[in-house]
Formats: C-alpha cells, structure tokens, sequence
C-alpha cells in the first residue's frame, strides 16, 4: 500500500535556526514527489515538485531534495513568516493523478 | 489570474441534510480534485475529473457521495442524509493536463451537527 510518513509532527525553531524536515515513502512506482506548504484556515500552496533521485529544488528560503525513500526539505535561517504546516505527497505511477499526502509538520518560527 | 475558488467557505447542517459544495477550477484547467481534510491530517483524496467524465472515484467513502462536472469546468460535490463524521474541510484542486501540479482552492468547512 502507498504510504507517506512525515517527521518530526512538530518543530519549533528560533530565527535563524536551520533546520530540516523528513517525509519518508513507499510506493509502487514514484511518479512525483510534492511539497505543499498550508497556513491555518487555507488550502495547500505548492511549492515543489521531484521527480527522480537526486533531483534538488530551492526557493527562497527552502531547498527540497529526494532519495529513492525518502524526501527532506530543508528550512535556512527560517523566518517567523516561515512558520506553517508543510505537506509532503506522493503521486504513484500508473495510477491516477490522486496524491497520498502524508499528516504534516507544524512548524513555528519564533522571532 | 484567479485561482480556484470554492464556495461556501462555511457550511453548517443538520444530521441527515443534504448539502452541495462547489469549486469553481483555474481557467484552462482541465483535471479537477476533491479532496478532504480532517482536523491534524493530511487531504484524503475523494474523486478526480478529467474534463466532465470522473476519471478515479475510488476515494468516495460511500454512495451517499457524489461529484459531478457537466461542462468540463465548474464541479459540484454532493452529499446525501450528511452524517457528524462527514465533518470536515472539503477541498478542491485543479491542473492542466500535461501538468502534474495541482492547485488548491481554500476549501469549505462543513460541519455536521
């Protein structure tokens, strides 16, 4: 069965503490791997896509990189405004385009 | 350009109403999402469109849930005799065809009492 683990659930940093979080998969056959960051009250905003090991993405702040299995975005010198749930998930191949998305980390950056 | 919007933001009801949710997809998007998300966890997918015809229902929990997309754009998530555990957010996501990322509209809080 497709599965997406995510770790640590919770992650308090300090400003400027750099950091990374986990997401941990199974899967038939990885068709794409997908970041999502989520603000209280708000849907998903995408961030990433990868789609092969060893494939890295950066914006800003944030660089997302991918093994055969596993996924870890890595957070530097985070900002308050930084702070959010991250979604990892999974698009499998030969399957629909559904994602398996995992249960987050609620990160807080405290100033 | 706009994004995908969904409407109502908030829906309250009864046990054993029923209720429509709308998502209202990104111009040009022609695969259309439905997604749920219960409180602490990731979206559940539900059921995913390509052009009016639903390509994957097998996340619908059961035949009291139903989605439909006559002109291939604007979808309707319907949902029978509502139950408390239906509770939930209800989202909706949109992309092109050739484009595996998808968008997420803000989603309608459904509350069941």
């Amino acid at each position: 069965e497709d599965q997406v683990t995510q770790s640590p659930e919770a992650l308090r940093l300090q400003e400027g503490e750099s950091s990374s979080l986990n997401c941990s998969y199974t899967v038939s056959g990885l068709r794409g791997l997908f970041w999502y960051r989520q603000d209280p009250g708000k849907g998903p905003e995408f961030l990433f896509t990868l789609y092969s090991a060893g494939e890295e993405k950066e914006k800003e702040r944030l660089k997302a990189t991918l093994t055969k299995k596993e996924s870890f975005l890595h957070i530097t010198a985070p900002k308050p405004e930084d702070s959010a749930t991250y979604l990892c998930a999974v698009q499998a191949s030969g399957a629909t385009n559904k994602l398996i998305f995992g249960t987050g980390t609620l990160l807080a950056v405290q100033p | 350009g706009a994004g995908v919007s969904q409407t109502p933001s908030n829906k309250v009801t009864e046990k054993g109403k029923y209720v429509e949710l709308r998502c209202d997809p990104i111009s040009g998007h022609t695969a259309l999402y439905w997604y749920r998300q219960s409180l602490g966890q990731g979206p559940e997918f539900l059921i995913y469109f390509q052009g009016t015809g639903a390509a994957d229902d097998s996340g619908l929990p059961n035949d009291r849930f139903f989605a439909v997309r006559p002109e291939g754009s604007v979808s309707t998530l319907k949902i029978q005799r509502t139950e408390r555990g239906d509770s939930a957010v209800y989202l909706c996501a949109s992309s092109l065809a050739v484009n595996n990322e998808q968008f997420f509209g803000p989603g309608t809080r459904l509350t069941v009492l």
